[in-house]
């Protein structure tokens, strides 16, 4: 039941340059999306979030869109830097679920030198 | 600085056995979570809890799982007979205003 998909398990991206990570769902009762960032053996940390009333959020270096006739939302990072290499996850919620969120698989950043 | 402090943070069990997990919430919130990540798998929803009643649970919550808040501080997973396939990472979260739920450092559980 993969309700949330990142189709890329990995990315790699100069520092420097921009990178876009992307996430597909499923379940048009998800009005909520998060993204968190994790480290091997760390919780996920989370990075920023876009409710379904908007199409972009923003903060610092991370951007948020959201397209929800295509039910697609990216994270877009500028400029890449070397700390940003970890496992990105998107996470999708829906009201009255007491914010349970769904997950996706993930994908591993590396950014290079 | 961890928004929730989980212990212990790593934990090797016989297969049989019972394990406890704590969560200890730094600031007073209402809504806790548990959830979970097998190795190289994504993090999965095992349960909320609010206003120390269970909220919601998800399909692997079985009868081995329970959760209980006994001093109304600390927040513990209980699994009352560990099977193998229940070596994972498990991570406490809390909710703050909005939906936004933030992690504790997760607690490594090794069945052996």
């Amino acid at each position: 039941d993969q309700q949330v998909k990142q189709n890329s398990p990995s990315l790699s991206v100069q520092e420097g340059r921009i990178s876009i990570l992307n996430c597909d769902y499923t379940n048009s009762m998800f009005d909520y999306f998060l993204w968190y960032k994790k480290y091997p053996a760390e919780g996920p940390t989370f990075l920023i979030s876009i409710s379904s009333i908007k199409d972009k959020n923003e903060d610092g270096r991370f951007t948020v869109f959201l397209n929800k006739s295509a039910k697609h939302l990216s994270l877009h990072i500028v400029p890449s830097q070397p700390g940003d290499s970890a496992v990105y996850f998107c996470a999708a919620s829906a009201s009255g679920t007491a914010s349970k969120l769904t997950f996706g698989t993930g994908t591993r950043l590396q950014v290079t030198l | 600085e961890p928004e929730v402090t989980q212990t212990p943070s790593h934990q090797v069990t016989q297969m049989g056995q019972e394990v406890i997990l704590r969560c200890v919430p730094i600031s007073n919130h209402l809504y806790f979570y548990w959830y979970r990540q097998i190795l190289g798998q994504k993090v999965e929803f095992l349960v909320s809890f609010y206003n120390n009643e269970i909220s919601e649970k998800s399909e692997i919550f079985d009868d081995q799982f329970s959760v209980e808040r006994p001093d109304g501080s600390n927040f513990t997973l209980k699994i009352r007979s560990t099977k193998l396939e229940d070596s994972a990472m498990y991570f406490c979260a809390r909710k703050a205003s909005g939906n936004t739920i933030y992690f504790g450092e997760g607690s490594w559980l090794t069945v052996v």
